[in-house]
Formats: structure tokens, sequence, C-alpha cells
């Protein structure tokens, strides 16, 4: 089984900063590293496949990167509608996910 | 507008079974691959099994292999889980999402609000 750990897995941050998240897999996986947003109470949203491409309706803030066992999720300008728990999700061989990142307001 | 709408949760005692059933609307269903992921209360995501648009080839996690089954009907567009020996761990709400692709190894990019399972005596 290909194992994803997160980091951090939690980080306080104000309006307008600038966070990464950074997703590590325990062998190669290329590209096909996923993130995932989720809200409580709510089902995930997958923000970014394969690394880099935004789904559809995702703002331009959100960016991915790395290839393959590290990769990263940016967020540039975080807006208040952002603070929510992310995850990394590897499609490589079928489907492990990291842990998560509690992303909370300071 | 793709939609999925799990049922079937509840609760139920150790040892136990429950079906869990998905259905899905607004994308040709046999088209896609099929996934149930699992959240444990305040934890994380677990993914815990899938099938290929054409039902063939089920895949599960081995924390839920022999007690667990997944199958879909494509003539009636919906994903079932049945669940078997039931544990206090299997505990969570269960989520099926909809893969981007017909192969298991995939983004989900549609999921259902998830149906709550609770193993308890």
């Amino acid at each position: 089984d290909i194992r994803m750990t997160q980091s951090p897995s939690s980080l306080s941050a104000s309006v307008g900063d600038r966070v990464t998240i950074t997703c590590r897999a325990s062998q190669s996986i290329v590209r096909y590293l996923n993130w995932y947003q989720q809200k409580p109470g709510k089902a995930p949203k997958l923000l970014i496949y394969e690394t880099s491409t935004l789904q559809s309706g995702v703002p331009s803030r959100f960016s991915g990167s790395g290839s393959g066992t590290d990769f990263t999720l940016t967020i540039t300008s975080l807006q208040p509608e952002d603070f929510a728990t992310y995850y990394c999700h590897q499609s490589y061989s079928l489907g492990n996910f990291g842990q998560g990142t509690n992303l909370e307001i300071k | 507008d793709v939609q999925l709408l799990e049922s079937g949760g509840g609760l139920v005692q150790p040892g136990g079974s429950l079906r869990l059933s998905c259905a899905a609307s607004g994308f040709t269903f046999s088209n896609y691959a099929m996934t149930w992921v699992r959240q444990a209360p305040g934890q994380g995501l677990q993914w815990v099994s899938a099938i290929r648009g054409s039902g063939n080839d089920p895949y599960y996690a081995d924390f839920v292999k022999g007690r667990f089954t997944i199958s879909r009907d494509n003539s009636m567009n919906t994903l079932y889980l049945e669940m078997s020996s039931l544990r206090a761990e299997d505990t969570a709400v269960y989520f099926c999402a909809k893969g981007t692709i017909f192969g298991v190894a995939t983004p989900f990019d549609s999921w259902g609000p998830g149906t709550l399972v609770t193993v308890s005596s």
C-alpha cells in the first residue's frame, strides 16, 4: 500500500495570507496526486487533480505542484471561505488519503 | 448536474449486517468507476472499496476484505455496499464518490452527502 503523509496536520493563518500544505507519498506516484477541501458536516470537494489541474469552478488562488513523491498545495491570498480541512489523495494505485490538514483562522 | 445520494445507514449491533445504496443521476453511470470512502467521527478520509464502470473487478481495503462486498446495478444507476461482521471501528459516515474515468484509480469529482453507520450494542 502507498502511504500518504501530509504536513502540517494543522495550520493557523489570517485572511490574505499565503499558505502551503505538503504531501509525501511512500513511493513514486508520478503525478497522480489530488487535493480535496472539506468543511464540517459536508462531503469533500475536489480542488486539484493530477498534481496541478484545477477542477472546474475552483478559484485560481489554489495551485498545486510536485512529482514523484513530494507535492504541495498552495493557497495565495486566503479568503474566509478557505478555512477548512484539506486532504491529499493518490490515484496511482487505488486511492489512499493523507491524514488531513486543518486550516484555521488565526 | 451529477447527483449522488446514499441511503441505508443506521444503528447496528456488533456482528450485524447492513446494506448501503448510492443512487446516481446526471451522468452515464456505467462509464465511471465508483468508490466508497468513509470517515469515522472526527477522523480523516479512508478509502474503502471501488468498482469499475462495468461492475467487474471489485477492490477492497484490507480492513474490510472478506466482510464488505461492493456491487452496482447499471440498469438502476445504483451502487451498493453490503457490510457484514460489523465492528465498532466501522462506525463512520460512508460517502459514495464518482470517479473521472472507467478505472478505479481515479480522482473523485462528485460525492454524495454521506450516510452514517453506527455499530454499537
